[in-house]
């Protein structure tokens, strides 16, 4: 099974500040890659998923995240964070099971 | 539109007692899983189940055991629950392995004194 990396544990930002979370995945061939988040109190919710094609791909909340084909990398960002994006934030690799990173704690300052 | 729907929400357990968890979904879903949540570790899988009638270890499948009972419906049992089972536990479903998105329950926090 995949082996899945998230770079940070846990991130603080102040509203209208950056965010890029970094994922890696342990190995190749074809894989489908998603993101989920989970708001405080929540189960998981989809935000976006790449099958193929462009590998920037957009999902929900002005999220977007770029594949890496040769990093075996699927990082997420957003160019704007509220204080409603406060959550934890899963990568996630599906190649005939679905492999969670540990997740990233982002908590947003107003 | 209930989606997938675990019971119980909450439950506490003695050492050595031993329970079931309850999923269900109704979007005619043909694989479901079972993850525990823990802080720091993300989610792992317990076991899955890829299609009615079928079901397989995933990465911590020690202690629990699963039943498939039709195409909605895939329960967790703790046959003698032990303190490291202390968890969030989350039913999920997905159309098929392998290539869509799943869906996830409310989740059951569980502690084992």
């Amino acid at each position: 099974a995949q082996s899945v990396s998230q770079h940070n544990h846990h991130v603080i930002l102040s509203e209208a500040a950056s965010l890029e979370l970094g994922c890696n995945y342990s190995y190749g061939g074809t894989v489908n890659l998603f993101w989920y988040v989970q708001y405080p109190g929540q189960h998981l919710q989809l935000l976006l998923k790449y099958f193929s094609g462009d590998p920037l791909v957009k999902g929900i909340k002005g999220f977007e995240a770029e594949f890496i084909k040769s990093k075996f990398s699927f990082n997420l960002r957003k160019p704007s964070v509220q204080w409603s994006d406060t959550a934890e934030y899963f990568c996630a690799v599906d190649d005939y099971k679905l492999s969670f990173g540990a997740g990233t704690t982002v908590t947003v300052r107003a | 539109n209930a989606g997938v729907t675990q019971t119980p929400k909450f439950q506490v357990l003695k050492t050595g007692q031993s329970m079931t968890l309850q999923c269900a979904q109704d979007m005619n879903h043909n694989s479901m899983y079972w993850y525990r949540q823990d802080p720091g570790m993300g989610l792992r899988l317990i076991y899955y189940s890829a299609s009615e009638g079928t079901t397989d270890k995933g990465e911590v499948p020690n202690g629990y055991n699963v039943s498939r009972l039709n195409k909605r419906e895939f329960s967790l049992r703790l046959e003698s629950a032990a303190p490291s089972q202390t968890s969030v536990y989350f039913c999920a479903s997905s159309e098929w392995e392998g290539a869509s998105e799943a869906f996830f329950g409310q989740g059951t926090r569980l502690t084992v004194v």
